[in-house]
């Protein structure tokens, strides 16, 4: 049973433009949301993380949204830039992470 | 500060031969995490670890896994017997915090079975 539903599977974007990436959840136990930012050949890169006690969180240009009642949450990257392609997982829990399938985001120069 | 630092980063193996994925926390971090990562998928949790104790293992395959992280020395997840379906990447990540909160990730293991 997958714990984190992620969606899209794949984003194209254009440089400037908004990219989102959506997840949600079913355990309502879990109290912990961060997002991952991944290259090819590389470790998962802590990009941001949110607490079900706030709506939202902003980084820089990456925001993370939460809707508890919902049992989802988001990423928004303002601006997207070529650079920003990589693979975006998002994952949530407790005592240990249970993560998303993947977003793989190409921004288009 | 040093990242968490995996070795070795790939690793080939026959099928039936011993592989040895070994986790270096970054310092300060007293818990590990181990994960696994086939092509096109996400992360799946496998155990986690603290300083010379199985916390949770409710991720690791019953037989032919296992994991330490001893009072001295790096974390070390050992496969015994590996088959070809044990090809993937390995990733360990080490937090300061018990709640599995702020895990940062190391570059990951390779490990191919021919």
């Amino acid at each position: 049973q997958q714990q984190v539903k992620q969606s899209p599977q794949s984003l194209i974007v254009q440089k400037g433009g908004i990219s989102i990436i959506n997840c949600a959840y079913e355990n309502t136990a879990f109290d912990y949301f961060p997002w991952y930012q991944q290259f090819p050949g590389k470790g998962p890169a802590l990009l941001i993380a949110i607490r079900p006690d706030v709506s939202e969180k902003k980084e820089g240009r990456f925001t993370i949204s939460f809707n508890k009642s919902a049992k989802q949450f988001s990423l928004h990257i303002m601006d997207s830039q070529p650079g920003d392609s990589a693979t975006y997982f998002c994952a949530a829990g407790a005592n240990n992470l249970f993560f998303g399938t993947g977003t793989r985001l190409t921004v288009i120069p | 500060n040093a990242g968490v630092m995996q070795n070795p980063r790939h690793l080939v193996r026959r099928r039936g031969q011993e592989a040895r994925l070994r986790c270096s926390p970054m310092k300060g971090h007293s818990h590990v995490y181990w994960y696994r990562q086939l092509p096109e998928e996400g992360l799946k949790f496998m155990v986690y670890l603290q300083k010379e104790n199985i916390i949770d293992e409710s991720g690791m395959p019953k037989e032919r896994f296992s994991a330490e992280f001893p009072k001295e020395g790096p974390s070390i997840l050992r496969i015994q017997q590996v088959v070809r379906g044990d090809s993937a990447a390995y990733f360990c990540a080490s937090s300061p915090y018990r709640e599995g909160y702020e895990q940062y990730f190391g570059p990951g293991t390779r490990l191919t079975v021919t």
